[in-house]
């Protein structure tokens, strides 16, 4: 089984609606984060969360919000998606410390289109 | 302002000619510098941390490297199973988006090998 899994790995969806991506990890990490990733702008960094009760905004935050239900689980949602919400969301985790500390571990990624 | 450059943006190399990949960064206070491969549609796959400055480390027909300004990606007569996105990243020990260890990532080298 895979050690970060996402879910839906596609999805199509219309202005307005409200969505919601999950996250689910195996690795034990107490870091996980969002991002988005649009075609000649690279990985862009949504929120982050350090622990249960710890989340953080991070460089691109408007339009989204998270919750970290569980250590090995942390959702994104759109409460509302626009067109320009179209992109490529990926999950990742990470250790603070330790030998493979910063190493962050990717999910497969979630492709959601806005119509 | 922290920033991670990647050059190329693409790069395209016969079967077997050798080349290096080239990841400037610009951290205060360098916790790690990491590379990571992509393909199409998926997730970054974990390749490399470095640490220091004149650290090296191999993996198959790859090689990472650092000083203290950039690090390379050299890769030894590739095959066209190598070719894919490179993203180089750089966590600092100051802060960026609000907290150590989060990774700034540059966008990337796209690799394409031709046999």
């Amino acid at each position: 089984d895979a050690d970060v899994t996402q879910t839906p790995r596609n999805r199509i969806t219309k202005t307005g609606k409200r969505i919601m991506l999950e996250c689910s990890q195996t690795k034990g990490h107490d870091r996980m984060y969002w991002y988005r990733q649009d075609p000649g702008l690279g990985l862009r960094l949504i929120y982050y969360s350090f622990d249960v009760k710890d989340i953080n905004k991070g460089e691109i935050s408007d339009g989204y919000s998270v919750s970290r239900q569980a250590q090995a689980k942390f959702s994104l949602s759109l409460e509302s998606a626009i067109p320009n919400q179209t992109a490529l969301y990926f999950c990742a985790t990470s250790d603070f410390a330790g030998p493979t500390r910063d190493e962050q571990f990717f999910g497969p990624g979630t492709r959601l289109t806005v119509l | 302002e922290d920033q991670v450059t990647q050059s190329p943006e693409a790069l395209r190399l016969q079967e077997g000619e050798s080349s290096s990949l080239n990841c400037s960064y610009t951290v205060s206070g360098l916790r790690g510098l990491f590379w990571y491969r992509q393909d199409p549609g998926k997730g970054p796959e974990f390749l490399f941390t470095l640490y220091s400055a004149g650290e090296e480390k191999e993996k198959e027909r790859l090689k990472a490297t650092l000083t203290k300004k950039e690090s390379f990606l050299h890769i030894t007569a590739p095959k066209p199973e190598d070719s894919a996105t490179y993203l180089c990243a750089a966590a600092g020990f100051m802060n960026y988006g609000g907290s150590q260890g989060n990774l700034i990532f540059g966008k990337g080298t796209k690799l394409s090998v031709k046999p």
